[in-house]
């Protein structure tokens, strides 16, 4: 089976710009959870969704938000960026909510 | 907050076997261990998981004490490329499960 994957692997974009991330699991997962990786605050939550449906979310502020389509692909949204949001950002397939997580390879997000 | 502790940091010889520990003595019934790494730069890779037995895979081995309260991942012949942070993460199993990853444990494999 293919793994997770992610695009773009890498993005550049100017503070106050928005920007979506794609994310496809792993075939037959109906699960998708987002994360953020900075050096600073290492991994954290961002959201999970089951089924197109939003199960969980982490302590990030409303400009981050995300949705799953029928077909499980995921997206996540940044609006109006800041230079803080410069990270990596992970996502995770599973194939149920409580089930073992498989990662992507990440898509690198630097705002200048 | 990570319900997790980890040393920060670990060295281990080439060839040799790399134990890794970690504590999570809050750690509740219906909750498992898992153990993630993460090589500079990827995705974490999943390694392990279990509950209360220890687990065995093509990867390394889970040793949970009879307490729960702590775990240690066993690579048996570490080569360089297990150069990675090690998370070990407690899963709540239930209907609002959030994963919490903690800082993890640097990994140094020495040649």
């Amino acid at each position: 089976k293919a793994g997770v994957t992610q695009t773009p692997r890498y993005l550049i974009k100017t503070r106050g710009q928005q920007v979506t991330l794609s994310c496809s699991p792993i075939s037959g997962h109906r699960s998708v959870s987002w994360y953020q990786q900075t050096p600073g605050q290492g991994l954290q939550f961002l959201f999970e969704y089951f089924s197109e449906t939003q199960r969980n979310k982490g302590n990030f502020p409303g400009r981050f938000s995300g949705r799953q389509f029928s077909n499980s692909r995921s997206e996540m949204n940044v609006s109006t960026l800041e230079l803080g949001d410069s990270a990596l950002y992970l996502c995770a397939s599973a194939s149920g909510s409580q089930e073992t997580q498989y990662f992507g390879p990440g898509t690198r997000l630097l705002v200048l | 907050d990570a319900k997790t502790t980890q040393p920060p940091s670990m060295d281990c010889a080439e060839g040799r076997a790399a134990n890794l520990p970690c504590n999570h003595s809050t750690i509740s019934g219906n909750e498992y261990v898992y153990w993630y790494r993460q090589i500079h730069s990827q995705g974490p890779q999943y390694i392990i998981h279990g509950l209360k037995n220890n687990e065995t895979n093509e990867m390394a081995s889970l040793i949970i004490t009879e307490d729960r309260k702590s775990s240690t991942l066993i690579l048996p012949h570490a080569t360089l490329r297990d150069t990675a942070v090690y998370y070990c993460i407690v899963r709540v199993a239930n209907r609002d499960d959030k994963i919490i990853f903690g800082k993890g444990t640097r990994l140094h494999i020495l040649p």
